[in-house]
Order: structure tokens, then sequence, then C-alpha cells
């Protein structure tokens, strides 16, 4: 079954601080998979995405994600998060149509 | 670029009547658009799939009598609540996807129907 799991509902982290959200997926094929951000009441941004190649890819806005297929995951990382950062972030695999995990809730302390 | 836009924002109405929702492609063509329902503090379900100039395909579970969806040219998808109920507030989110190599899908703004 296609199904994409993110395992932390909410994750609070200092600002400054590093951070990895994590994103599990379940997939047959070589997986296409995306990162994306939604603030309050807005839609998706798009931060990052994988489709092949270098397993390390660099996003928007200082964020990267690893692919690492052994593990068949795709975890969301940033050196040191901002304020601004806080929002809730979706892991997506595209499988012709777009499957979301349920989205982790960042909260940023100062 | 791969701006999407929708139409309205935001908008309240009486149970019983119908509400249309736009999503613009603004400045790609989109031959494919996607319509998404979004609960509070939950994650996106899709709930149909607008190809231009054929009909939507819907997910299982959504009812396409309720929920119309007319992609009648490349840049304009639209939603179209009939009879709607208090149980069709939700925010309703539309992406696009460019047509010719990516499977990117970029998205709307996303529109907060509350039925009263």
């Amino acid at each position: 079954a296609q199904s994409v799991t993110q395992p932390d509902i909410h994750i609070t982290v200092s600002e400054g601080a590093s951070l990895e959200l994590r994103c599990n997926y379940s997939y047959g094929a070589t997986p296409y998979l995306f990162w994306y951000v939604q603030s309050p009441g807005q839609g998706l941004q798009l931060l990052l995405k994988y489709f092949s190649g270098d397993t390390l890819v660099q996003g928007i806005k200082g964020f990267e994600a690893e692919f690492k297929r052994s593990q068949s995951s795709f975890n969301l990382r940033k050196p040191s998060v901002h304020w601004s950062d806080a929002a809730e972030y979706f892991c997506a695999l595209d499988t012709d149509k777009l499957i979301f995990g349920t989205g982790t809730r960042l909260q940023v302390f100062p | 670029g791969a701006v999407v836009s929708q139409h309205p924002s935001r908008v309240i109405c009486k149970s019983g009547t119908s509400v249309k929702i736009e999503c613009r492609s603004l400045d790609f063509q989109a031959t494919t658009m996607f319509w998404y329902r979004q609960f509070p503090k939950k994650s996106l379900m899709l709930m149909a799939t607008s190809n231009e100039g054929s009909k939507a395909t819907y997910e299982q579970g959504v009812e396409k009598d309720k929920f119309l969806i007319n992609h009648a040219s490349l840049t304009l998808s639209t939603l179209t609540v009939t009879s709607a109920h208090p149980e069709d507030s939700s925010f309703y989110i539309c992406s696009a996807r460019l047509p010719v190599g990516t499977d990117t899908q970029y998205f709307g703004p996303g529109t907060r129907l509350t039925v009263l």
C-alpha cells in the first residue's frame, strides 16, 4: 500500500536550534517526494522535492532533505530555526496523485 | 513563476445555497488541476482531479453531484459546492501541475467555506 507517515504530530524547538522532521513512505517504485509548508489559513508552499539523483536535496528558506531508500525516509532538516519557520509541514509522495502525511506542527520559542 | 490563485479566499453562505470557487493558474497553462479538502488540524484529502476539456475524476467517497468541477480552460478550474450544508464547511485548496517535464503541484492559497 502507498502511504506517507509523519510520526511527530507536534514539535517544539528554540529559535536557533537545529530541526529534523521525520517522514517515512511506503511505495513499490522509485518515489517522487515533496515537502510542503503551510502557514495558518494559507495554502501550501513547496519547500523542496526529490525525483532522482543526489539524495541530499536543497530547498528554499535554508531547508534540506535527505532521501534514504534503505530506510524509506525523506527527513527534512534545517541547521538553525527561525521564529518565522513556525508552521505546519507536510511530506508528500507522488504516485500520479499526491499522498500527504498527516503533518507536523512546528512551534518555535524565542 | 508557477503561481496559482483562488477566489474567493473566504465565503460564508446559508445552508441550501450553492457556492463556486475558482482556481486559476496565473503564469502557466495547467492541463491538470486538483481539488483538496482540509479539515481543521488535518491533512489534505484529494477530492478530484480535473483535466481540461474532460470530466473530472473523483476520489472514492466524494459525491460528484455535490461537488461539481469544471475545467473549461487551461488556466481555470471551478469547484461548485451545490446545496451546501454545515458539514461542507471546510478549507478547500486547489493545485495545478505544470504540463510537461515535472510532477510538481503548485497550490493555491485556499478558500475557507463556512455554511451557516
